[in-house]
């Protein structure tokens, strides 16, 4: 168990809907970040947070956007969803300094039908 | 840029043969590179670091800066080992990974 929290475990949604998924890092961890397995593109970083503010962000589309809370957790919000969006996404922590391990969560599976 | 190139999708080696998964990394600065296993589609796991020089489940990784290259290397493969592997690299300012596409080891037995 990394201490990486991800909820929904799996998920099935229609094309054109809208979705949350939750993810809580692990205790003392400042850092949050994003990243969407697929098949085809392999892991593809989306986006980074630290205490609260955005602090890099890859190849994330503008219909997707995340935040982080006071309470550090952190939400990937995933709207007007495509097939294509169908996919594995992890959330990771770390206490934010660049020699800090990074732990990954289980993951959210994203079926889109 | 940063990139991670993984040159293999998939490995195939017999049980208690050697393995090597290659990974090849572009980056300008000083990069700390890393391998991640990931069993059946489950989380990822840190599996070494170049910064630690450890052994860890019998895999080592040394970071060859002339070649850049941070290949992971096992003397006697053991069926437990199949799984996904993917080296990353991080560097710059942001403390984010880059990953390779993986490679896909099959111990075959």
């Amino acid at each position: 168990d990394s201490g990486v929290t991800q909820t929904p475990k799996h998920l099935i949604t229609a094309t054109g809907q809208r979705v949350t998924l939750r993810c809580s890092p692990r205790s003392g961890d400042l850092s949050v970040y994003w990243y969407q397995q697929s098949l085809d593109q392999g892991l593809q970083f989306l986006i980074q947070y630290y205490n609260g503010e955005e602090r890099a962000k890859g190849n994330i589309l503008e219909r997707f956007s995340a935040q982080q809370f006071p309470d550090l957790h952190s939400e990937l919000n995933l709207s007007s969803l495509e097939l294509g969006d169908s996919a594995l996404y992890f959330c990771a922590s770390s206490q934010g300094s660049p020699r800090n391990t990074i732990y990954f969560g289980e993951g959210s599976w994203l079926t889109v039908v | 840029a940063q990139r991670v190139t993984q040159p293999e999708k998939l490995l195939s080696v017999f049980k208690g043969a050697p393995v090597e998964l290659k990974c090849n990394y572009s980056y300008s600065g000083s990069p700390e590179l890393f391998w991640y296993v990931q069993y059946s589609r489950q989380r990822l796991q840190l599996l070494l670091r170049h910064i630690s020089r450890e052994s860890i489940k019998g895999f080592t990784a040394d970071l060859n800066k002339g070649e850049t290259s941070f290949h992971l290397k096992k003397p006697f493969a053991q069926e437990e080992d199949s799984a996904m592997y993917y080296c990353a690299l991080r560097g710059g300012g942001a403390d984010g990974l880059t990953f390779g596409k993986g490679t896909h080891l099959i111990i075959q037995p």
